[in-house]
């Protein structure tokens, strides 16, 4: 069975960073690409981020590039989003979810992730 | 960037009647749209693909249409547990992007 489960959310001052972890199981984590995806408390679904099967294509929102980094770990099942610079406006829930040709078929429950000082 | 309306922003409805859900692109996008369940507290589930297209486990009541610029989502007969907020979902080109969503309520 198909499994995402994020950690590594909780609450920070702006300006810090964080890393969230995303643990694979149940498919061949070396054959499909991983997104990030945040909603904000009560508002809809924002795409941030990409990374391809093997890690070598990345592509970001516009409000997180610069600040936010993926990365994926293929020894661990791992997928990761580093957060740096945090914003107010970062504070949202976090899925990490599998890709289907740029759609999204399996997701985590997600972790929240809130930036208040 | 290409930008995704839907509409209604709620749909009040009762269990047994049919529920159509629109989403309006600001251009073509051929058939690249999906639709995506969500309800309160839990993840989205991905429901069509490819405009029409239903993913793995989605009841036949579900069904997708249109292309180009315009999308509909149905469900032909709600059962109590359809009513959920649904997002559409657009994959042409980076950033890939989502509508503001449809609240099914009862």
């Amino acid at each position: 069975q198909v499994h995402l489960v994020e950690s590594g959310g909780g609450v920070v001052q702006p300006g810090r960073s964080l890393r969230l972890s995303c643990a694979a199981s149940g498919f061949t984590f070396t054959s499909f690409g991983l997104h990030w995806v945040r909603q904000a408390p009560g508002k809809g679904l924002e795409w941030m981020t990409f990374i391809s099967y093997d890690g070598t294509n990345k592509y970001y929102a516009d409000s997180v590039k610069g600040r936010f980094t993926i990365s994926r770990d293929s020894s661990k099942n791992t997928l990761f989003l580093q957060m740096n610079t945090l914003r107010a406006e970062d504070t949202a829930v976090y899925y990490c979810a599998r890709d289907f040709s740029y759609y999204f078929d399996t997701w985590g429950q997600g972790t929240l992730v809130t930036v208040s000082s | 960037e290409i930008v995704l309306t839907q509409s209604p922003a709620t749909l009040s409805l009762s269990p047994g009647e049919r529920a159509t859900l629109s989403c309006r692109a600001s251009q073509s996008v051929s058939s690249y749209l999906a639709w995506y369940q969500q309800k309160p507290g839990q993840a989205p589930r991905l429901l069509i693909f490819d405009a029409s297209n239903r993913a793995t486990g989605i009841p036949a009541r579900f069904s997708g249409s249109g292309s180009g610029t315009d999308f509909t989502l149905t469900i032909s007969s709600l059962e109590p547990e359809d009513f959920a907020v649904y997002y559409c979902q657009l994959r042409t080109n980076w950033p890939l992007t989502f509508g503001g969503g449809t609240k099914v309520e009862i």
